[in-house]
């Protein structure tokens, strides 16, 4: 149980362009998702929540327009990179936490993208 | 915000030896986490904890949730090749009404020799 999907697992993208990932979690409803930005060697960064039926809630420094975020039904989430530049490129990570009240996440295999 | 000190940042290990990890914070955590991440990989949840000096045990893995609640270590026994990898811990953190976000440890990359 517990199953976070992400696709794609990687994009290469001319800059410019838009870039969208979906997270799905398969065998569980997500009430709240997240999305992480990772460096090389560095920890997890949250870029925002998304609680499903409502607008995300991005951290501090992140652009709301640049990153859209929608998370329309209890089992997808998308993040949306617009007009990606080759500084966006990076590992990005989706969670999913259960309605069971923990503070579990269950994490996505991630997405690399490459933005040329 | 609160902040999580993991140690040590690299370790080095010939196969079959244990190992021990650490994470400490100067606030109290009501939950521990420990993931796993591969290479290229999202984060795996290892272990999971609840209370304050609960002890768990998953395979060759055991965590254990310090009693002053500002603590955690993690313990691999008898490592094997694929134990390699970063090992973070996590705690949530409020972030707003009854809503938690994670906050992560810089992470401990461990590296097995055969």
């Amino acid at each position: 149980g517990a199953v976070v999907s992400q696709h794609p697992s990687w994009v290469i993208c001319k800059s410019g362009t838009s870039v969208k990932i979906e997270c799905r979690s398969l065998d569980f409803q997500a009430t709240t998702m997240f999305w992480y930005r990772q460096f090389p060697k560095q920890s997890l960064m949250l870029m925002a929540t998304s609680n499903e039926g409502s607008k995300a809630t991005y951290e501090q420094g992140v652009e709301k327009d640049k990153f859209l975020i929608n998370h329309a039904s209890l089992t997808l989430s998308t993040l949306t990179v617009t007009s990606a530049h080759p500084e966006d490129s990076s590992f990005y990570i989706c969670s999913a936490r259960g309605r069971d009240g923990r503070n579990e996440q269950f994490f996505g295999p991630g997405t690399r993208l490459t933005v040329l | 915000g609160q902040q999580l000190n993991q140690s040590p940042q690299s370790m080095f290990i010939q196969e079959g030896e244990d190992v021990s990890m650490n994470c400490t914070s100067s606030s109290i955590f009501n939950t521990w986490l420990w993931y796993k991440q591969d290479p290229g990989e999202g984060p795996v949840l290892l272990i999971a904890l609840y209370k304050a000096g609960e002890l768990t045990s998953n395979g060759r893995l055991t965590a254990q949730f310090g009693i002053t609640r500002k603590d955690s270590f993690l313990n691999i026994s008898a490592s094997i090749p694929s134990d390699v990898g970063i090992y973070f811990c996590a705690g949530p953190v409020n972030s707003g009404g009854s809503n938690y976000k994670l906050t992560f440890g810089k992470g401990t990359l461990l590296t097995v020799n055969p």
